[in-house]
């Protein structure tokens, strides 16, 4: 079965820092991996999605991925911090044989941006 | 409605007492899905419908838990004799036909609170 892991639980960095947040995943083929967000008292929001093709992938607020199937990692970086970026951060998975399964989510990681 | 749509918000009930959570997903959406987050962790996937297909029940945690869905609408996760582990924010989400490649739309969630 697929699994994911996170292995910052809390990340601090300061605002206008480079960030990269870590994502592993366990699963037998290429895997669908995707980055969500959840700002406090908001919903879970897509940020991005890899699927196929490019391995580095864009999402919004300037976000970016690059999936390494050698690694079986899909990590998440941005440039440059903006404080609004306080939130946390879910890594998922999806795989299965079929079109139709479910979305595996990581343990999360915090992120805390110091001004 | 325009998103998904979760009741109540917020859930304050005696350990012992039955909790009925609602699920309204988005117009025309097929898949809808259910997941628990627990303070400070991350999603654990609960339980997925998707069309008139058999529920994949394998991340109810106990038989406690139960949950049913009309047709392609309203759905309700019941929790049996609560216990105190089983506070929580209850997330449900949905997408168009349930393949990996959509989108999930997520609603705000209830908090249950178990006394």
């Amino acid at each position: 079965a697929q699994s994911v892991t996170q292995p910052d639980i809390h990340i601090t960095v300061s605002e206008g820092a480079s960030l990269e947040l870590r994502c592993n995943y366990s699963y037998g083929a290429t895997p669908y991996l995707f980055w969500y967000v959840q700002s406090p008292g908001q919903g879970l929001q897509l940020l991005l999605k890899y699927f196929s093709g490019d391995t580095l992938v864009q999402g919004i607020k300037g976000f970016e991925a690059e999936f390494k199937r050698s690694q079986s990692s899909f990590n998440l970086r941005k440039p440059s911090v903006h404080w609004s970026d306080a939130a946390e951060y879910f890594c998922a998975v999806g795989a299965g044989k079929t079109s139709y399964d479910k979305v595996i989510f990581g343990p999360g990681t915090s992120l805390s941006v110091i001004p | 409605g325009a998103g998904v749509s979760q009741s109540p918000s917020n859930k304050v009930t005696e350990k012992g007492k039955d909790v009925e959570l609602r699920c309204d997903p988005i117009s025309g959406h097929t898949a809808l899905y259910w997941y628990r987050q627990r303070l400070g962790q991350g999603l654990e996937f609960l339980i997925y419908f998707q069309g008139n297909s058999a529920p994949d029940k394998s991340g109810l945690p106990s038989d406690r838990f139960s949950a049913e869905r009309t047709g392609e609408s309203v759905s309700t996760l019941t929790i049996q004799r609560t216990q105190q582990e089983d506070s929580a924010v209850y997330l449900c989400a949905s997408s168009l036909v349930g393949r990996v490649d959509e989108k999930l739309f997520f609603g705000s969630g209830t908090q249950l609170s178990v006394l």
